[in-house]
């Protein structure tokens, strides 16, 4: 089984700020790694697919980068509407989340 | 514009079989383009992958609960369901019904709303 890590788990940062999160896979993975966003009671949303690739409609601000095991997801300028949990997930074998990563306003 | 809607009982005793439906609206499951999946989310915790369908009935599970879950698909009904054997409080959740493209077998793109599903005597 691959087995996904993500830190922080949880992180608050200001308005206008750049918000980096990483993800790492058991083995490699190529980029087969997808990152989604969900908000309190709904479902998840997808941003990026194939680690770096935007979801058509999905703000520019949001990016992916990595392959193999290490991968990045970026918000390049919070704004209050991203407060969200985040989860990368891979699908080289199956299908595994990430823990999550909570962000917040501070 | 496809919708996906769980439907199925919000209580289930332990030991017994949790089951539930995924009703497609504004599509065709038989399209042939897409797989179906389970996903279900503990409250206050992450997500776990449970298995997925396709319309060939080619099945793929979660290796930790492969040996208690059934996915079918009735392309009659334009459904899915879930069935899941030998429940416990540990398979208290929230679950979704989802949608994947063919094309990109790595991608959930449509989501249920979910269904909260307890278990408890």
């Amino acid at each position: 089984d691959i087995q996904m890590t993500q830190s922080p788990s949880s992180l608050s940062a200001s308005v206008g700020d750049r918000v980096t999160i990483t993800c790492q896979a058991s083995q490699d993975i190529s980029n087969y790694l997808n990152w989604y966003q969900q908000k309190p009671g709904k479902a998840p949303k997808l941003l990026i697919y194939d680690a770096s690739n935007l979801e058509t409609g999905v703000p520019s601000r949001f990016s992916g980068s990595g392959s193999g095991t290490d991968f990045t997801f970026t918000i390049s300028s919070l704004q209050p509407e991203d407060i969200a949990t985040y989860y990368c997930q891979q699908y080289d074998n199956l299908i595994t989340f990430g823990p999550g990563t909570k962000v917040d306003i501070k | 514009q496809v919708q996906l809607q769980e439907s199925g009982p919000g209580l289930v005793k332990p030991s017994q079989t949790l089951s539930l439906t995924c009703t497609v609206s504004g599509g065709s499951i038989s399209s042939g383009s897409y797989y179906w999946s389970w996903i279900r989310q503990p409250a206050g915790k992450g997500l776990e992958w449970i298995g997925r369908i396709y319309t060939s009935g080619s099945t793929n599970y979660n290796p930790s609960l492969k040996s208690r879950v059934t996915i079918s698909v009735d392309t009659s009904k334009n459904q899915f369901s879930l069935k899941l054997s030998s429940v416990t409080a540990a398979d208290t959740a929230v679950y979704y019904c989802a949608r994947g493209p063919l094309q990109a077998p790595g991608v959930v793109d449509v989501w249920g709303q979910g269904t909260t599903v307890t278990v408890s005597s």
